[in-house]
């Protein structure tokens, strides 16, 4: 049974561009959670969402931060126009509710 | 302070000893999850005590919740070197989102 699958795992862009972070829950999970996770720092939670639904999205920044769970396919976290603030570590976590959440890998953003 | 805080920041021991780290939170939660952090690497979860249970044992970790004080604690005994990590507490509130504090580091030397 394979755990929380994200990619890519490193990403550096360049201030100004897309950033764009996959997350797969594990199988028969449809609850997603992205935290961001800044140098020595704890997570700090952004959103909550279900199958094509966002449920909690009060730790978003208000602009150039969206995400989406689609009905097939991976969960996706979208920063446009990043900037040198984006840079952390980005991870997704997956669960059935009020179960453990279990957290992927993380992807490490590096904007340049 | 911020919704929960783990204690101490950072804590050094030899290998053998116990290591013992503290959380602690403000509002009431449904649960409270620890984790533990390699460097550069993701969160891996080690226990999940509900808001109705006192103490959780896995291994050599034990996790005690104290809802009146709004405190938990976990546990690590016979520590070995190979438990060197940030170790966090994530608490589950309303909407099951998870709010974490800065961590505890614990380094265990050989």
């Amino acid at each position: 049974n394979a755990g929380v699958m994200q990619n890519p795992r490193h990403l550096v862009r360049r201030r100004g561009q897309e950033a764009r972070l996959r997350c797969s829950p594990m199988k028969g999970h449809s609850h997603v959670y992205w935290y961001r996770q800044l140098p020595e720092e704890g997570l700090k939670f952004m959103v909550y969402l279900q199958k094509e639904n966002i449920i909690d999205e009060s730790g978003m920044p208000k602009e150039r931060f969206s995400a989406e769970f689609p009905k097939e396919g991976p969960s996706i976290l979208r920063i446009q126009q990043v900037v040198r603030g984006d840079s952390a570590a980005y991870f997704c976590a997956s669960s059935p509710q009020r179960y453990e959440q279990y957290f992927g890998p993380g992807t490490r953003l590096t904007v340049t | 302070s911020q919704q929960g805080e783990e204690d101490p920041q950072a804590l050094s021991i030899q290998e053998g000893e116990n290591a013992t780290m503290n959380c602690s939170y403000k509002t009431s939660i449904n649960n409270l999850q620890w984790y533990r952090q390699n460097s550069g690497r993701g969160l891996v979860h080690l226990i999940l005590i509900r808001s109705n249970e006192r103490e959780k044992h896995s291994g050599r970790l034990r996790v005690t919740l104290d809802t009146s004080k709004k405190s938990s604690s976990l546990l690590i005994t016979a520590s070995r070197a190979a438990d060197t990590a940030s170790y966090f507490c994530g608490q589950e509130t309303s909407g099951s989102r998870l709010t974490f504090g800065e961590g505890t580091q614990l380094t265990v030397n050989p």
